[in-house]
């Protein structure tokens, strides 16, 4: 069975500022995908970033990227720049391939607070 | 895009009556979609995998009795809560894989139900 850890319970950053969330997880799996989700209070579920194991390279989209390690199992997300309505809960997840029916693991979440 | 609507958004109901909660894909066709729980401030707990035209894969500890889940169409999937009791107050979450697309899930709004 996968596991996801998110040690970190809450963050908090400066408006404008870089912040970075962690995550590992186990796995026997070679071939899956990591992914971060974002749940603001509206409690909507947005994908942030997605990232699949065979890529070395690791996955930006704008402000937010992600530092893959696949030998330590560590796949954190950095967040420049941080913005007001960067405030929300954070998700990260992990997918096992192949499959239909291939499952999302969650980790715990960290809820990330950005001041102004 | 990839739309998954939700309906209701919320719903109060009494004790040992019965609720259904809608999940469609409004521009894609959906062949797997997977209905989560969520308590506040907590990550999402799988409760099944709907695959349309078959019945559902319920994960360990969840009462399929309990949770009728139906997914009869391509865009369509639906969790009843029979009998439910203030225990089954939660958040209700469903997300839908496209057909044919890549293995990301897209998540519905979700539904809050209050059982009083």
């Amino acid at each position: 069975a996968q596991t996801v850890t998110q040690s970190q319970p809450e963050m908090s950053v400066q408006e404008a500022e870089t912040v970075t969330l962690s995550c590992t997880y186990d796995t026997s799996e070679s071939n899956y995908y990591l992914f971060w989700y974002k749940q603001p209070p509206s409690r909507q579920m947005i994908l942030v970033i997605r990232q699949e194991a065979y890529k070395q390279q690791n996955a930006t989209e704008n402000r937010f990227s992600v530092n893959f390690q696949k030998a330590a199992k560590s796949f954190s997300l950095k967040i420049s720049d941080s913005q007001l309505g960067d405030t929300a809960m954070y998700f990260c997840a992990f997918m096992k391939l192949p499959g239909a029916n291939s499952k999302l693991t969650f980790g715990k979440g960290i809820t990330l607070s950005v001041r102004p | 895009g990839a739309v998954v609507s939700q309906h209701p958004s919320w719903v109060i109901c009494k004790s040992g009556t019965s609720v259904k909660i809608e999940c469609r894909s409004l521009d894609f066709q959906a062949t797997t979609m997977f209905w989560y729980r969520q308590f506040p401030k907590q990550s999402l707990m799988l409760m099944a995998t709907s695959n349309e035209g078959s019945k559902a894969t319920y994960e360990q500890g969840v009462e399929k009795d309990k949770f009728l889940i139906n997914h009869a169409s391509l865009t369509l999937s639906t969790l009843t809560v029979t009998s439910a009791h203030p225990e089954d107050s939660s958040f209700y979450i469903c997300s839908a894989r496209r057909q044919g697309g890549t293995d990301t899930q897209y998540f519905g709004p979700g539904t809050r139900l209050t059982v009083l």
